[in-house]
């Protein structure tokens, strides 16, 4: 597709349960992020991928989250024992880096409640 | 880290008026963008300016990094403007990534 997708657009689950999440970047963006938003708050990043390989997992909140992007394309968020504060809605961005330019598109995000 | 303060936090204009939303932020810069999330919460690129002036349609952008603000622009409003706009930028000092940091955004509202 010409943007980013991301699925599901929503999924509900129980506390305790765990979450995929995926997202497919731009054809051609070799770089990749996950934000997460709390309503009424900005983005806030949580990992960052150049192709493969994780980058920068410095946004990661615990343990219980954790990314993978095996081919360098679709990358999932994993989130294992949600927690009710784990409800939220997670949006993945790609880039395509051409010297300082890094431009990020965003997909329509995944929203997250945790029962 | 970078801190990124948005006003106003809350607009409300009549359809036609115009605005002007600021982007403050604490350091130097390699990256500013500017978003309208709409009520589905996609977040729609309007302006990817970290210095200079650009101008698409009724709104325009103007960042001075050395003075680390961001100012964007809103002509003629129309109610379809509605929303929350983000600022965010990056400070990954000279690399050719950074993750962005979001500012709190502004909601603006537009009646008709």
């Amino acid at each position: 597709g010409a943007g980013v997708s991301q699925t599901p657009s929503n999924k509900v689950t129980e506390k305790g349960k765990y979450v995929e999440l995926r997202c497919d970047p731009i054809s051609g963006h070799t770089a990749l992020y996950w934000y997460r938003q709390s309503l009424g708050q900005g983005p806030e990043f949580l990992i960052y991928f150049q192709g493969t390989g994780a980058a920068d997992d410095s946004g990661l909140p615990n343990d219980r989250f954790f990314a993978v992007r095996p081919e360098g394309s679709v990358s999932t968020l994993k989130i294992q024992r949600t927690e009710r504060g784990d409800s939220a809605m997670y949006l993945c961005a790609s880039s395509v880096q051409r010297g300082l330019y890094n431009e990020q598109f965003f997909g329509p995000g995944t929203r997250l409640t945790v029962l | 880290g970078i801190q990124v303060e948005q006003s106003p936090p809350d607009l409300i204009l009549q359809e036609g008026a115009n605005s002007t939303l600021r982007c403050n932020f604490s350091d130097s810069v390699n990256n500013l963008q500017w978003f309208h999330q709409n009520p589905w919460g996609q977040l729609i690129n309007l302006f990817y300016i970290p210095s200079g002036t650009k101008q698409n349609g009724r709104l325009s952008a103007t960042t001075v990094a050395t003075e680390r603000y961001s100012l964007l622009y809103i002509s003629s409003s129309q109610t379809t403007d509605s929303g929350v706009y983000f600022c965010a930028v990056d400070n990954a000092g000279g690399t050719s990534y950074g993750k962005l940091t979001f500012g709190q955004g502004t909601i603006l509202t537009v009646h008709p």
